[in-house]
């Protein structure tokens, strides 16, 4: 397996552009993770979801973030409109069920909003 | 809520010395206890980690203790090596929750040659 795919790797916009964020996790994962890592507030969790069902969202900022599953191997990360403040590295993960199960995390995707 | 504190921050040894990471949680529910290496430009990755029923685990140059009662975790690394050199994150599962995992802010460890 490849394990978690993210893209893209880099991202450079402009403030109030659309960004998007694409994660595709292991396969017969079924629990999917997305992160934000900054220096000021390390390793955040944003959203999850179990079989492409949101299940916490209480990590995510503000209205402006919103992330879908449209399948078992497919997620969006997406901010509109994307401010300063959110450069960050975004992490995508995935594991089994289970509570204690090892979470495989993606390469990230490195924003940069001017 | 739900919260991991991780010390030190940052972390200097020689090499050949070794290096300890402490870290402790608030929820005693918490019954999983993974820890990340993260290396430049790369994601988190799973090294070791500690079930609550169990009180220390081993693994070659890692071992991982826990103290359920105190709420303490600890991240020993023997022998270190250049290669060591990366952050280091703790975390605690919340079963109870929904498979929750909080990470603490990790620690950098530099290991000179």
């Amino acid at each position: 397996d490849a394990g978690v795919i993210q893209s893209p790797r880099h991202e450079v916009t402009e403030m109030g552009q659309e960004v998007t964020l694409r994660c595709k996790p292991i396969s017969g994962h079924d629990y999917l993770f997305w992160y934000r890592q900054t220096m000021m507030r390390g390793l955040e969790l944003l959203i999850y979801f179990n079989n492409n069902v949101p299940i916490d969202d209480s990590g995510m900022p503000e209205d402006r973030f919103s992330a879908k599953m449209p399948n078992a191997s497919f997620s969006t990360l997406k901010i509109q409109p994307s401010e300063p403040r959110d450069s960050a590295v975004y992490f995508c993960a995935s594991r089994t069920s289970g509570a204690q199960s090892e979470q495989f995390f993606g390469p990230g995707t490195r924003l940069t909003v001017l | 809520g739900e919260n991991v504190e991780q010390h030190p921050s940052t972390l200097s040894v020689q090499e050949g010395d070794s290096a300890v990471i402490k870290c402790t949680y608030s929820d005693s529910a918490s019954n999983y206890f993974p820890w990340y290496k993260q290396e430049l430009g790369k994601g988190p990755q799973l090294i070791i980690d500690i079930r609550s029923n169990v009180g220390e685990k081993k693994d070659q140059r890692i071992a991982v203790t826990l103290n359920k009662t105190a709420k303490h975790f600890s991240l020993h690394i023997t022998e270190t090596q250049p290669e060591d050199s990366a952050v280091y994150f703790c975390a605690a599962s919340f079963g109870g929750g929904g498979f929750k995992t909080i990470f603490g802010a990790g620690t950098r460890l530099f290991v000179k040659a």
